[in-house]
């Protein structure tokens, strides 16, 4: 069941400059978390937003969600090589519920 | 140093073999998780269990069975009767009602 949907599916950009990815959603939601996953490795949680909340940040993350148009976005500023990774959004639309991914945007940064 | 470790890291399984693949906690976690990613793919959900001897079936559980005797452990056995395995397999663990997942490094269960 295909909740969260990332958009763009793959981004390249030069090294210092900001990555901007975005994830829709169909239903309502409690929250929105961000993880990160390097290539051939398990998932890392990033960040997570609650329904009730319009921005976080963390580091050099910046997190939107816009419940009325059912969206987030993921801002990754100053980006680096290291930040080569595919990054998820992750969606639980009931407390204690399970949480549904979405497909992934493949970010390549450029040296 | 606490984690979650899975094991083995490259799995191979022949014809009408069944293979069982383990994960383990020491983050004194209630929930745990089976997801499974295949190329380009997100997470698709196999098993889960919220507390000890009590699991329920993700959104593809056919093929697949789990256990939950121990609360540091939940192994996911892939039966012949799961037709298309290959897959890399993610464990993740959450405290009980957790929203945040913790993932282990994965298992790459490859068909011979």
């Amino acid at each position: 069941s295909q909740q969260g949907e990332e958009d763009p599916q793959a981004l390249s950009i030069q090294e210092g400059e900001n990555a901007t990815m975005n994830c829709s959603y169909k239903t309502s939601i409690n929250n929105l978390q961000w993880y990160r996953q390097n290539s051939g490795r398990g998932l890392v949680h990033l960040i997570l937003i609650r329904s009730n909340e319009r921005e976080k940040h963390s580091g050099r993350l910046r997190v939107t969600l816009d419940t009325s148009k059912k969206s987030s976005s993921l801002l990754i500023t100053a980006s680096r090589a290291a930040d080569t990774a595919s990054y998820f959004c992750a969606t639980e639309v009931n407390r204690d519920d399970k949480i549904i991914f979405g497909k992934g945007t493949r970010l390549h940064i450029l040296p | 140093d606490g984690g979650i470790t899975q094991s083995p890291k490259y799995l191979f399984r022949k014809e009408g073999q069944n293979v069982t693949l383990s994960c383990e906690q020491n983050l004194n976690h209630d929930a745990m998780y089976w997801y499974r990613q295949d190329p380009g793919q997100g997470l698709r959900l196999i098993y889960y269990s919220q507390i000890v001897n009590d699991f329920q079936k993700g959104d593809i559980a056919e093929g697949y069975s789990v256990s939950r005797e121990k609360k540091e452990s939940f192994p996911l056995t892939v039966t012949s009767a799961q037709k298309n395995p290959t897959a890399f397999y993610l464990c993740a663990s959450s405290t009980f009602g957790g929203e945040t997942q913790y993932f282990g490094p994965g298992t790459r269960l490859l068909v011979l």
